[in-house]
């Protein structure tokens, strides 16, 4: 439901490994965005695009990348750079800045 | 930048009564305001929003009012249900969708809990 599919739901990392999530939407949207919300914690941006081929840092980019080869699809990667990944990961689409997020149903990531 | 601080961050109301959670922004310039709804390991779900040349907008239950001279905004919920219970997380949007570098800034949450 939403148009908007994150996979896989929970995934486990071993420490010093890279894992892609993967975030796909089908509603036409221009723009996506990936944050990252620890538990008791508010949203925080990690990257985000706004049309293919291009996208920006947000306020946490270290230790993460991204790509943004089709419009559908925005998938982040977790490298071994970044030191702290236990987290749950929101990926979200607009159509534009002023009209409303629409949510995946979110990754948590462990490593272990 | 734009900065959005959302207080209480916790609110616990008994069943019934009314819910009040207020956020202020930095930048004159925000122009859109929602407000999300997240329940336990879900996805924040938009419940509510208002753009900057309107003072109030309701629906049903919920309702948002906006002072841009005091820059804040606020999150009503009339007649509390137990299903109310999540976290509620206010944003604003500093830029025009046209600019380069536009995004959502976002409070940091207020856990609601509805008492029976």
């Amino acid at each position: 439901d939403g148009g908007i599919t994150q996979s896989p739901k929970y995934l486990f990392r071993k420490e010093g490994q890279n894992v892609t999530l993967s975030c796909e939407q089908n509603l036409n949207h221009d723009a996506m965005y990936w944050y990252r919300q620890d538990p008791g914690q508010g949203l925080r941006l990690i990257y985000y695009s706004q049309i293919v081929n291009d996208f920006q840092k947000g306020d946490i980019a270290e230790g993460y990348s991204v790509s943004r080869e089709k419009k559908e699809s925005f998938p982040l990667t977790v490298t071994s750079a970044q030191k702290n990944p236990t987290a749950f990961y929101l990926c979200a689409s607009s159509h534009h800045r002023d009209s409303q997020d629409f949510f995946g149903q979110g990754t948590r990531l462990t490593v272990v | 930048g734009e900065n959005v601080e959302q207080h209480p961050s916790t609110l616990s109301v008994q069943e019934g009564d009314s819910a009040v959670i207020k956020c202020t922004y930095s930048d004159s310039a925000s122009n859109y305001f929602p407000w999300y709804k997240q329940e336990l390991g879900k996805r924040p779900q938009l419940i509510i929003d208002i753009r900057s040349n309107v003072g109030e907008k309701k629906d049903q239950r919920i309702a948002v009012t906006l002072n841009k001279t005091a820059k804040h905004f606020s999150l009503h919920i009339t007649e509390t249900q137990p299903e109310d219970s999540a976290v509620y997380f206010c944003a604003a949007s500093p830029n025009s969708y046209m600019d380069s570098n536009y995004q959502l800034i976002w409070g940091a949450g207020t856990k609601l809990i509805i008492k029976p």
